[in-house]
């Protein structure tokens, strides 16, 4: 049972547009969601969460919104740049679960000059 | 800066060998973790371990056990290799503060091939 899901698997952005990145959860109990940032051959860099508490959260570039009714959050990147392009994992815990977390399948971002 | 390495990164085994995978982390986390990642199926969390000689079961823990002799130290241990475990394992390290989540910072990887 796939708690966490990224339905896309890859999206493909011109350089300096908006890059959007969505990401769908199952248990109401998760309370923090956390974005990471993968390239090849490295291990996945955190790059931005939000809490439950809050709708949005927002640093430089990326901005993560959280609509906890609809059980989805999303990731923006404004502009794009060619240097953004990564597989972007979206992640979900909760506070007390001993910071186990559940990732989601990721999406390969690719942006384009 | 956090610093989690990983023994190798890359591995070639013969199914049925004894594998071991050794990860390292130097910021004195509480926290250690093993995933794998497989495409089209994200990050699996295979065990974890809050303490040292603690550990948990993690989504798929069939075929792997694990062992914390020391704090900076995790393994994964794979008893006997099979083809079904040639995947990217990746290693993970956090504080455990136990009033919030605190980031994990994971180590480079280690691409597993079992022949």
């Amino acid at each position: 049972d796939q708690q966490v899901k990224q339905n896309s698997p890859s999206l493909s952005v011109q350089e300096g547009r908006i890059s959007i990145l969505n990401c769908d959860y199952t248990n109401s109990m998760f309370d923090y969601f956390l974005w990471y940032k993968k390239y090849p051959a490295e291990g996945p860099t955190f790059l931005i969460s939000i809490s439950s508490i809050k709708d949005k959260n927002e640093d430089g570039r990326f901005t993560v919104f959280l609509n906890k009714s609809a059980k989805h959050l999303s990731l923006h990147i404004v502009p794009s740049q060619p240097g953004d392009s990564a597989v972007y994992f979206c992640a979900a815990g909760f506070t007390g679960g001993g910071n186990k977390l559940t990732f989601g399948t990721g999406t390969q971002l690719k942006v384009e000059l | 800066d956090v610093k989690v390495t990983q023994s190798s990164r890359y591995l070639v085994k013969r199914t049925g060998e004894k594998v071991f995978l050794e990860c390292v982390q130097d910021m004195d986390h509480e926290n250690m973790f093993w995933y794998r990642q497989d495409p089209g199926l994200g990050l699996r969390l295979i065990y974890f371990s809050y303490d040292v000689k603690m550990k948990e079961k993690g989504d798929i823990p069939e075929g792997y056990s694990v062992s914390r002799e020391k704090k900076e130290r995790f393994s994964l241990i794979l008893e006997s290799a099979s083809t079904n475990q040639t995947s990217m394992y990746l290693c993970a390290s956090s504080l455990l503060t136990g009033t919030r989540l605190d980031t994990q910072y994971f180590g480079p990887g280690t691409r597993l091939t079992v022949l």
